[in-house]
């Protein structure tokens, strides 16, 4: 079964200031792999994903996150925090092998609340 | 495109009552979706489909139930409810097809409170 620890449930960055928020995962094949951001009262958004290919990826607001099968990671970072960036953030993986019939399944970890200081 | 989209917002029940809550999405996407969400526990699955007429059980599905009887809705119901269900709802979907079900799309939430 695959498992997602996200470490720290809380970070705090000044604005401008590097965002890094860390997530490994433990799956016997390297899964595919989310990050979504949660803004308060709202839904979940797709920040980026990898799936195949490069492993450093590129996703909106100027977040990028980095694939390390050696590490079992894909840590998110944000070379300067802004305002905007306070939200919650999940990390999530799906199963690279699915079966016939089923839906890639998303498991999630247990977020990371960031904080922007001014 | 409203995309995926939820109703109520919000609902407060008594302990033994029931309700239902309901998703729908204008993607046509096959697969679909039921996640509760509490503090510090991230998403949990409760129940999937992968298409009209299936569902299957997530990772948390008792004391739910749902159905898919339309592609673009998927009913989550809450036959007698409890506190312990007392958490923020969430439908999502995403595309069938090699190379394309990699990605969901979540509804903005349905807060539920069983006092």
């Amino acid at each position: 079964a695959q498992s997602v620890t996200q470490l720290g449930s809380h970070v705090s960055v000044s604005e401008g200031a590097l965002v890094l928020l860390r997530c490994n995962y433990s799956s016997s094949v390297p899964p595919y792999l989310f990050w979504y951001v949660q803004y308060p009262n709202q839904g979940l958004q797709l920040l980026l994903k990898y799936t195949t290919g490069a492993t450093l990826v590129k996703g909106i607001n100027g977040f990028e996150a980095e694939f390390k099968k050696s590490e079992t990671s894909f840590h998110l970072t944000k070379p300067s925090a802004h305002m905007s960036d306070a939200a919650e953030y999940f990390c999530a993986v799906s199963e690279r092998r699915a079966s016939s019939g089923s839906a890639r399944q998303l498991t999630f970890g247990s977020g990371t609340q960031l904080t922007v200081l001014p | 495109n409203a995309g995926v989209t939820q109703t109520p917002k919000f609902r407060v029940l008594k302990t033994g009552q029931s309700m239902t809550l309901l998703c729908a999405q204008d993607m046509n996407h096959e697969y679909m979706y039921w996640y509760r969400q509490d503090p510090g526990m991230g998403l949990r699955l409760i129940h999937y489909s992968v298409g009209e007429g299936t569902t299957a059980k997530g990772e948390v599905p008792d004391g739910y139930n749902v159905s898919r009887l339309k592609k673009q809705n998927f009913l989550l119901g809450l036959e007698s409810a409890a506190p312990s269900q007392t958490s923020v709802y969430f439908c999502a979907s995403s595309s069938h097809g090699r190379g394309t079900q990699y990605e969901q799309y979540f509804g903005p939430g349905t807060r539920l409170t069983v006092t």
